[in-house]
């Protein structure tokens, strides 16, 4: 059974960038797409973007400018960061797996999602 | 991007119910249309994929059906545990885009 972990710090201060990492087990990295997907506190969900276990990424325009995608295969993880964050970033944080068999794509795997706060 | 749109926001329903959920995007996504739910403290769970494709696992009283810009999500008789939010997402071009949501609450 694939499961997806998220970690990382749960506060962040304004201005700061914000790191988090999503830890794969239970199947492997490769072939699919990872997808980093938030949550507000009034529920709204808002896709950040994915990368493909090659490293091509494909971001949001919304975020593009302050969002970096990274995968490292031999760990099975990928990680997010988002610089200069505000406190409007406070959302949880899910990575999520898009199984990518074109042209059907969806989110089959969550991580149970991880809290972050921006604040001082 | 496209915009998904959900109606109702909110509906009462009790056990053993039909319940309906219907999505609009502001332009046609083919059939590329996925339903989600989510419960309090969960991430989401894919029900249906691709309008129409049952996931894995999930209960055949779960039914999604459309095309285009217009979408349904069925549930024949619900169930104490169906109780929850649910999400449409389009898949037809990024940005991935999701509705608002639909919270079904017990009547």
């Amino acid at each position: 059974q694939v499961q997806l972990q998220e970690s990382g710090p749960g506060l962040v201060k304004p201005s700061e960038t914000l790191s988090l990492t999503c830890t794969v087990s239970g199947g492997s990295i490769s072939h699919y797409y990872w997808s980093w997907i938030r949550q507000f506190p009034g529920k709204g969900l808002e896709w950040i973007g994915y990368i493909y276990y090659s490293g091509s990424t494909n971001y949001n325009p919304s975020l593009e400018s302050r969002v970096t995608m990274s995968v490292d295969t031999s760990k099975n993880q990928f990680s997010l960061k988002l610089s200069s964050v505000t406190a409007a970033d406070t959302a949880v944080y899910y990575c999520a797996r898009d199984p990518a068999v074109a042209p059907i794509y969806y989110f089959d795997y969550w991580g149970q999602g991880t809290v972050v706060t921006v604040s001082s | 991007d496209i915009q998904m749109t959900q109606s109702p926001s909110s509906l009462s329903a009790s056990v053993g119910d039909r319940v309906t959920i219907t999505c609009r995007a502001s332009q046609s996504i083919s059939s590329n249309l996925n339903w989600y739910q989510q419960k309090p403290g969960k991430a989401p769970k894919v029900l249906i994929y691709v309008a129409s494709s049952l996931q894995s696992g999930v209960p055949s009283r779960f039914s999604g059906s459309g095309s285009g810009t217009d979408f349904t999500l069925t549930i024949s008789s619900l169930q104490p545990e169906d109780f929850a939010t649910y999400y449409c997402q389009q898949s037809d071009s990024t940005p991935r885009t999701f509705g608002q949501g639909t919270k079904v609450e017990v009547k």
